[in-house]
């Protein structure tokens, strides 16, 4: 069955640490894709990161960083150099064809940067 | 690119009441828009999938009649609480792509939170 996991709850740092998210998968597909979305307090969800499951190579975008591990099912996200406007929730989601193209997503991750 | 809009942000109504929520997908096409409700401190979980010119597909345990989607374009998706109660006061985020294929991304609205006294 699909699945999402993300165990860390929520996390609180202090600005300018580093902080990583961690999200593991469940999936019996062998093509699959794999989101990371950011919900600030005003609820809209921001799209950050879209990976297929045929492509292993770590991402960098500005302060964000992502490494998708298919041996340990691992799709990680990393801020450097946190700032309190990272304060969020953040979400993983799985997208698979044998759960009909529907994304499922993680319990999300509170992220708390404090000045 | 790809924005989706929602209307209203915010609804306040009395038990028994109909409510209307309109997500638009602003400069693109979306032949497949998505439902999904989110309570306080919790995850989204998907209601339905909308086809544009089709019957939307719901998921297991949501009641299509309380439930109304509409997607009459490939710019609009409604959905509308029909007979609203106090336990349908959630916060309702739609979502579009613009195929509905397990490769496309889907983009969100900013949601409605809908509170029914």
């Amino acid at each position: 069955a699909q699945k999402v996991t993300q165990a860390q709850t929520e996390i609180s740092v202090v600005e300018k640490e580093d902080v990583t998210l961690d999200c593991v998968y469940e999936t019996r597909d062998t093509t699959y894709y794999l989101f990371w979305y950011k919900q600030p307090p005003s609820g809209e969800l921001v799209f950050l990161i879209r990976r297929n499951s045929f492509d292993e190579q770590n991402e960098i975008s500005g302060r964000y960083s992502w490494n998708f591990q298919k041996s340990t099912s691992s799709f990680n996200f990393t801020i450097t150099a946190s700032q309190v406007v990272d304060s969020a929730v953040y979400f993983c989601a799985l997208r698979d064809l044998e759960y009909g193209n529907k994304l499922v997503f993680g319990a999300g991750t509170i992220l708390r940067v404090k000045s | 690119g790809a924005v989706v809009s929602q209307h209203p942000s915010w609804v306040i109504c009395k038990s028994g009441t109909s409510v209307k929520i309109e997500c638009r997908s602003l400069d693109f096409q979306a032949t497949t828009m998505f439902w999904y409700r989110q309570f306080p401190k919790q995850s989204l979980m998907l209601m339905a999938t909308s086809n544009e010119g089709s019957k939307a597909t719901y998921e297991q345990g949501v009641e299509k009649d309380k439930f109304l989607i509409n997607h009459a374009s490939l710019t609009l998706s409604t959905l509308t609480v029909t007979s609203a109660h106090p336990e349908d006061s959630s916060f309702y985020i739609c979502s579009a792509s613009l195929s509905g294929g397990v490769q496309e991304t889907q983009y969100f609205g900013p949601g409605t939170r809908l509170l029914v006294l």
